[in-house]
This record gives structure tokens, sequence and C-alpha cells, in this order.
């Protein structure tokens, strides 16, 4: 199955801690988002990549959070100076069309985050 | 007030039941409507999408948008244990070509056998 890959899955890390999640999409994907969820709502947009270029960045990314793609394939997305307001769960997704005209976009199965 | 409202349940009905869900929205400028499926612990998935008003079918699931109350459903008919899941509608205005879908809290579904 070559679907979304997301690294790590889970991680638990003390308040103050940087972390750094990992999203492989899907082969040949040009179009890369990251949202994140807490528990009992739905998922809230961050980010946008069309290929290596951070499109769209959503007011909810302040400055402790950074998201790169380097080479328009894989991206990660750091949070410096974690804090307990950032336990959720972080979803990575791809497609090949917008999203926004209701084409199907592959969403990972999210790595989680706990901040103690 | 939030851009879109949905009622998280929980929402629990016999196996073969009909089951309506909904959601509202305040942003008139929303014109894609989505319904996505999200099963414990993973990712959601795309079940449904429209634009217009009105209805849209695919096999058990029924799709419908009203834009002038800002009011979309989804039905599911015979549902089944394996329907059992939270399900999330999404929208998006496309405007400046935002690529930004804003979803609702989810309604978690559970299907009795």
């Amino acid at each position: 199955d070559t679907g979304v890959s997301q690294d790590p899955r889970h991680k638990i890390t003390k308040r103050g801690q940087n972390v750094t999640f990992r999203c492989d999409p899907i082969s040949e994907h040009n179009r890369l988002y990251w949202y994140r969820q807490t528990l009992g709502q739905g998922p809230e947009f961050l980010t946008y990549f069309q290929n290596e270029a951070q499109l769209e960045k959503s007011r909810l990314l302040s400055d402790r959070f950074s998201a790169e793609r380097p080479k328009g394939s894989f991206s990660t997305l750091e949070i410096q100076r974690t804090e307990q307001g950032d336990s959720a769960m972080y979803l990575c997704a791809s497609s090949t069309r917008s999203a926004a005209s209701g084409n199907t976009i592959y969403f990972g199965e999210g790595s989680w985050l706990t901040v103690v | 007030q939030k851009e879109v409202e949905q009622d998280p349940g929980p929402l629990s009905v016999p196996e073969g039941a009909i089951v309506s869900l909904n959601c509202t929205y305040s942003n008139s400028a929303f014109q894609y409507f989505m319904w996505y499926r999200q099963y414990s612990r993973k990712g959601p998935e795309l079940l449904m999408y429209t634009y217009s008003s009105g209805n849209k079918e695919d096999g058990r699931f029924t799709a419908q948008v009203d834009k002038s109350s800002k009011y979309i459903s989804l039905f599911i008919r015979d549902s089944q244990p394996s329907d059992s899941a939270t399900y999330l509608c999404a929208m998006t205005s496309a405007q400046g070509g935002s690529e930004k879908l804003v979803f609702g809290k989810g309604t978690k579904l559970t299907v009795n056998p």
C-alpha cells in the first residue's frame, strides 16, 4: 500500500521541547496539506504546499510552527517550545488536484502528539 | 459563531435504519460541500462531494445541499454496522485559490447489529 505515510505515529514530549513530524505523500502527488485535529473536533487547516512552494498558511500556524517541503516530495512539520495546547493529531494529506473543487485528497493516519 | 456547525451526537441506530446527518454554515461564500468518514484513529476519507443545491446519490448515500438555507445533509439508507464511524462535513469557498477545507466537529454514528 503506498498511501500517505506519517512518522512518528505517536509522540509524547515534555512541555518546552521541540518535535518534528514527517509526511511522505503518495508518489507523484504534488499537493500536500497539514491539518490538526483535537479530540471531539474536526480537522483544522494548517498549511498547503504545491510542489516545494508553501502557498497557504492558516493564522493557527503560530511562529512556533514551521513546515517545509524542500524537494517537493516529503514534508516536515516542526513545533518549537511545545505547549500543552499543542496536544492533538497532526494529519497530512496529499492530492494531484485541488481539494477546493471536491477532488479526493488522501489523508494519512496522523501523528498523535501528547505534551506533558 | 463558528463557520460550520455540526451536532456531534453521538447517534446510535439499529442496523437497517435510515440515518440523517446535518450541518449548517454561516459563510455564504462556501461553494463546494463534502462529507468525509473517519474511523477511529484513522484519517478522514472522502465519501461524497457536491457543488450545486439539490441531491446527489451514490449507492446507499445521498448528499443534499440547500444553499438558500445554508444547510447540508447526508442520508445513509440501510445502515450497516460497518458504517459506524464519525462523519465530518467539510466545505470550501475556493476564494483566491484557497485550498482550505473547513470541517464540522463530526457526528459519531454507531449502527447496532
